[in-house]
């Protein structure tokens, strides 16, 4: 099976700045195959990025992703309150369809 | 709307076997796949296993002897059925929408059933 392993597990930060999750995976994947999801608390995932750097329909431009091979990266540019929440990286490349263990962001 | 619901007991005793539903409305089961995927409270995501837009199925090697996945595509709903359960099976069980594109993502999931395992 294909380990996600992100980073940090958690996050603390202010409103405006800029945050930066990284999703390492135990082999190589392309890029279409890396998405990251949101999670509120006491909500359902929701898909935010697709294929490493899509926007998936409704996602504001401050949310991006970057990345190949083993590395992968989810930016958040300018954090705003109602962006807190758990963060996941997901690789659909081989069976299992595993996730990372998430990220989770808190405002100062 | 895409839209899928998920139903189900929200106890079952060890040793017995879970039955959940995901009804789906917006889209067509013949042309999109439909994944479950679980969460443990506090816990991060685990995902189950596949029925295709043609009716085949994969699941994870960890649950593969326990889980089975199925569909009634008339009725536009699709069922996941695992016995053994053990405590550690306790788990809020999404059901999603997977979207291909080379490799599998999930665009809409359900609200999801919580199931608690306890005797």
């Amino acid at each position: 099976a294909i380990v996600l392993n992100q980073s940090p597990s958690s996050i603390v930060a202010s409103q405006g700045e800029k945050v930066t999750i990284t999703c390492r995976a135990s082999s190589s994947i392309s890029s279409n195959y890396l998405h990251w999801y949101q999670q509120k608390p006491g909500a359902f995932p929701k898909l935010v990025i697709y294929s490493t750097s899509y926007r998936a329909s409704g996602i504001p431009s401050r949310f991006s992703g970057s990345g190949s091979g083993t590395s992968y990266s989810f930016t958040i540019s300018r954090v705003e309150a109602e962006d807190v929440a758990t963060y996941y990286c997901q690789q659909g490349s081989s069976n299992p369809f595993t996730f990372g263990s998430g990220t989770k962001l808190e405002i100062k | 709307q895409v839209q899928l619901k998920e139903s189900g007991p929200g106890l079952v005793q060890p040793s017995e076997t879970l039955s959940l539903t995901c009804t789906v409305s917006g889209f067509s089961l013949t042309s999109n796949s439909v994944h479950w995927v679980r969460q443990p409270p506090g816990k991060g995501l685990e995902w189950m296993g596949i029925i295709r837009s043609g009716g085949s199925t994969d699941y994870n090697s960890a649950l593969k002897s326990r889980l089975s996945i199925s569909r009634d595509t008339s009725k536009s709903q699709v069922f996941l059925k695992m016995n053994s359960l053990q405590t550690e099976d306790t788990a809020i069980y999404y059901c999603t929408r997977g979207r291909y594109n080379s490799g599998y993502y999930f665009d809409y999931w359900g609200q999801g059933v919580m199931v608690t395992v306890s005797s």
